[in-house]
């Protein structure tokens, strides 16, 4: 597809168990930023990738959180044990660089019972 | 701390009238800004931006003014359309240019334009 997409669309799982999350962003965008949005909130910063540099992680609340980018491509989101504070909308972009984020996939709905 | 505020949860207007929303802020770090519009099940989708060094940037039917000294933004819609209906968000970034992707949004408000 020419967007960005992120699978699945919905999980719902059990307190303390791991889920991972995946993007697949648009094809030659070298910048990948994982959102998350929480009932009633604004969407909050996660992580972010650019090129070959290190990843900002400063927006994971929590060492349970975890992101990696394999081959400058596809991104997985991992979170361990999860709580139900975790729940939200997660939700990944792409872009070329520069700033602001012009394409967002859809997001995956967490749901932690 | 909510550094970003969009202070009306909704908004509704009447088809050809104007949609006035607004945006404030208390990071005077903060040089980039952009609003985002987001339809229900589809991820926001990037509308238009300003950057620190302008107070106006127009698009169509859609203009962002910046007011600095107020810390205050807000995205007019002329005219509006039904299809205009959705949740729009402000989002900020610091040192432009630099900090890329990395914005703070505010909460959303929920735009309902009528026909």
């Amino acid at each position: 597809g020419a967007g960005v997409s992120q699978s699945p669309s919905n999980k719902v799982t059990e307190k303390g168990k791991d889920v991972e999350l995946r993007c697949d962003p648009i094809s030659g965008h070298t910048a990948l930023y994982w959102y998350r949005q929480s009932l009633g909130q604004g969407l909050e910063f996660l992580i972010y990738f650019q090129g070959n540099s290190a990843p900002d992680k400063s927006g994971l609340p929590s060492d349970r959180f975890s992101a990696e980018r394999t081959g400058g491509s596809v991104s997985t989101l991992t979170i361990q044990r999860t709580q139900q504070e975790d729940s939200a909308v997660y939700l990944c972009a792409s872009s070329l660089g520069g700033v602001g984020i012009g394409f967002f996939g859809p997001g995956t709905r967490l749901t932690v019972l | 701390d909510q550094q970003v505020k969009q202070n009306s949860p909704s908004l509704s207007v009447q088809e050809g009238r104007i949609s006035i929303l607004n945006c404030d802020y208390t990071n005077s770090m903060f040089d980039y800004f952009l609003w985002y519009k987001k339809y229900p099940a589809e991820g926001p989708t990037f509308l238009i931006s300003i950057s620190s060094i302008k107070d106006k940037n127009e698009d169509g039917r859609f203009t962002v003014f910046l007011n600095k000294s107020a810390k205050h933004l807000s995205l007019h819609i002329v005219p509006s359309q039904p299809g205009d209906s959705a949740v729009y968000f402000c989002a900020a970034s610091e040192d432009g240019g630099t900090s890329y992707g990395k914005l703070t949004f505010g909460q959303g408000t929920i735009l309902t334009v009528h026909p």
